[in-house]
């Protein structure tokens, strides 16, 4: 089983639309959430953080369940430039010789595109 | 404020030969994480490397081997190169203390390809 899954898509939506991503992740013991945005052929850029109480930004907005291990990203009134791949991506922490360490994993990424 | 840049942007290699790509972090990072991102896939951890040493890997084999410098600029390897190898290799660079998630900082990739 992946460590992060995410619906592939792809998601074809009209502007104006409202469309929603799921993501679980298996490892428990995770301690930060994020979902990226990658344009085609661009590095990933993070979008923002997804905290369990929830969090908004703008038309964006993030929920963690962390009873469920499911992250969701939620987008309002889609913009043509909102078309891109978002990856859902999960963090564990290490520590070694006193620094702490984090490492991201990512899931396989969910395709959306916004048609006029 | 230089961000993270990569080298070379692209590189077409043949199976069985050897490559280098190369990382130099953002200015005041001194961790650089080396990721896979193969057509249609997520990024995947390859390994991290703080204080010239690799801290973790991934499931990655060896052939795939890097370095970092003392100027926190950071090489991989990839030897004997299959045609599975094919990919966008990005390189991330960080602080290794506990809020640095937030300023993991991603070069543009190398895009390599093997023939």
């Amino acid at each position: 089983r992946k460590e992060v899954e995410q619906d592939p898509g792809p998601f074809n939506v009209p502007e104006g639309a409202t469309v929603a991503f799921n993501c679980t992740y298996s490892n428990s013991a995770s301690q930060s959430f994020f979902w990226y945005r990658q344009d085609c052929r661009k590095e990933p850029k993070l979008l923002m953080s997804v905290y369990s109480s929830g969090n908004e930004d703008g038309r964006f907005t993030a929920q963690l369940n962390r009873a469920s291990q499911y992250i969701s990203l939620l987008i309002r009134d889609s913009k043509l430039s909102d078309s891109a791949t978002y990856l859902c991506v999960v963090t564990s922490w290490g520590n070694a010789g006193g620094t702490s360490y984090g490492k991201l994993t990512f899931g396989q990424g969910t395709i959306l595109t916004v048609h006029p | 404020d230089a961000g993270v840049t990569q080298s070379p942007t692209h590189l077409i290699k043949t199976r069985g030969q050897q490559v280098t790509l190369r990382c130099s972090p953002k200015s005041g990072h001194d961790t650089v994480s080396w990721y896979q991102q193969a057509l249609g896939q997520g990024p995947q951890f390859i390994f991290q490397y703080y204080e010239e040493e690799e801290r973790q890997r991934g499931n990655f084999p060896d052939r795939f081997s890097g370095h970092q410098f003392p100027n926190y600029s950071s090489e991989l390897n990839v030897n004997a190169l299959l045609l599975g190898d094919s990919a966008l290799y990005l390189c991330a660079s960080s602080r290794p203390e506990g809020t640095s998630i937030y300023g993991y900082t991603f070069g543009s990739g190398t895009r390599l390809t093997v023939v």
